[in-house]
């Protein structure tokens, strides 16, 4: 049981390179998120997925496109990198219990340097 | 919208000390609240919870207590070690009707160092 997997752990990207970030959960749960986490500002929700075939902006969406393309996988794509999107991203996941919030479960992070 | 604010870091403290990291929250109805802990290198891990005005989450010697009147959720151990050298971070997450989608709003999070 490896939880949740992300790859790759690093990246390095020029400006205007595009590239997809993997993210994968063997829980079977139905829920799954991207965040991004800078430094003083926590963790910030990009887009969440609240179940397999649906996906919703989060908090900064900008720059940044998502597909669940299965229940176990959620991936996040940059079109065209920008140093903004430097950043350390996260990929989560949950069950849904209706009315109840549930634990995410964290991967490692896949940390992205934009230059 | 929701918010979470956590005091100011990073805390700095000696073996066996008293911890508090203050976290006070802002959200309509009736939030779950969280704190999480990130050791260097590594995801987030849920640390404990509460779900509802006046639960007390607790483990590895960690409590909090979920404050409705004060709407805080402030962290607390009794005596650190530096295992716990981490950045903790206060959450919450709010019920949408009868269907939660589990999204957390985050604080900006706590850096702590514990000496030996």
């Amino acid at each position: 049981n490896a939880g949740v997997t992300q790859t790759p752990k690093f990246q390095v990207l020029k400006t205007g390179q595009s590239m997809t970030l993997q993210c994968a959960q063997d829980m079977n749960h139905n829920s799954m998120y991207w965040y991004r986490q800078d430094p003083g500002m926590g963790l910030r929700l990009i887009y969440y997925s609240a179940s397999e075939g649906t996906t919703d902006k989060g908090e900064v969406p900008n720059g940044y496109n998502v597909s669940r393309l299965n229940k176990r996988e959620f991936s996040l794509r940059l079109e065209s990198a920008a140093p903004s999107q430097t950043s350390v991203y996260f990929c989560a996941s949950s069950a849904i219990s209706g009315g109840a919030p549930n634990e995410q479960f964290f991967g490692p992070g896949t940390r992205l340097t934009v230059l | 919208g929701n918010s979470v604010t956590q005091m100011e870091g990073p805390v700095t403290l000696s073996e066996e000390a008293f911890l508090t990291i203050n976290c006070t929250y802002t959200a309509t109805g009736y939030p779950s609240l969280f704190w999480y802990v990130q050791y260097p290198g590594e995801g987030l891990q849920l640390l404990l919870k509460a779900t509802k005005a006046d639960d007390k989450g607790s483990n590895k010697g960690f409590e909090a207590t979920y404050r409705k009147e004060t709407t805080s959720f402030h962290l607390e151990k009794g005596s650190v070690q530096v295992s716990d050298s981490a950045v903790y971070f206060c959450a919450l997450s709010d019920l949408y009707g009868g269907t939660s989608y589990g999204k957390l709003t985050f604080g900006q999070g706590t850096i702590l160092t514990v000496h030996p």
